[in-house]
């Protein structure tokens, strides 16, 4: 019954290769991000969907590109992957309809591209 | 724009001893504030938060945290702490709308001696 969830846990990749990347909640959320943390721990929002509508989008290169086909699943897809692309990504979630806005995080992937 | 400043990057305390993280923030409204823990390897989990109201809130695991609007400091105290303690401790800040990224902090590591 884990709350959210990721796909895979590790990733290893070469440079140039297309990956993709799987959240799910089943907390009942309307809202769900994508963090990266780098190797130095920062923590650092790259894109935030409410009922399934992009709503935050940093500046993140256009080869990352989220799809949230519902409201329980938020995917990320990366193109063309690139060395420093490598880092863990984190899927959160909140419910932010009159609800308590903390954000719930998943255990996170761990990319390394080669 | 949001920023949050935990000064402290490595802290080691005895197993027993009392701890403070320190948590300095700037946002031009009320904030949300946060505290992270992330055990190595390991996602991040929840351990306080406040919103609005008593500026002193407990969390989870024996943790406090004191909300002061004069420093902009959002300080996490534990009066005993033990070698599970042992982690990465995140402060972040939200936007008062909700769905709103959250902005973290470096980390504090914290280092437990026996």
């Amino acid at each position: 019954d884990t709350a959210v969830s990721q796909t895979p846990k590790y990733l290893v990749t070469q440079m140039g290769n297309d990956k993709s990347i799987k959240c799910e909640q089943n907390l009942g959320h309307d809202t769900m991000y994508w963090y990266k943390q780098d190797s130095k721990k920062f923590l650092k929002i790259m894109f935030s969907y409410n009922n399934k509508e992009l709503i935050i989008n940093e500046t993140v290169p256009n080869r990352f590109s989220p799809k949230s086909p519902d409201k329980a699943h938020l995917n990320l897809h990366i193109n063309s992957l690139e060395l420093g692309d490598s880092a863990v990504y984190f899927c959160a979630s909140s419910l932010t309809s009159g609800g308590s806005y903390e954000q719930y995080f998943g255990p996170g992937t761990r990319l390394t591209v080669t | 724009a949001q920023s949050v400043t935990q000064p402290d990057i490595h802290i080691t305390v005895s197993e027993g001893a009392s701890l403070e993280l320190r948590c300095n923030y700037s946002y031009g409204a009320t904030p949300y504030l946060f505290w992270y823990v992330q055990s190595p390897g390991q996602g991040l989990q929840l351990l306080l938060k406040y919103f609005s109201g008593d500026t002193l809130v407990q969390g989870i695991k024996g943790f406090e945290a004191e909300f002061k609007r004069s420093q902009s400091s959002f300080n996490l105290r534990k009066p005993s702490v033990h070698w599970s303690d042992a982690a990465e401790y995140f402060c972040a800040v939200g936007a008062s709308f909700g769905n709103e990224k959250l902005t973290f902090g470096t980390g504090t590591r914290l280092t437990i001696i026996p």
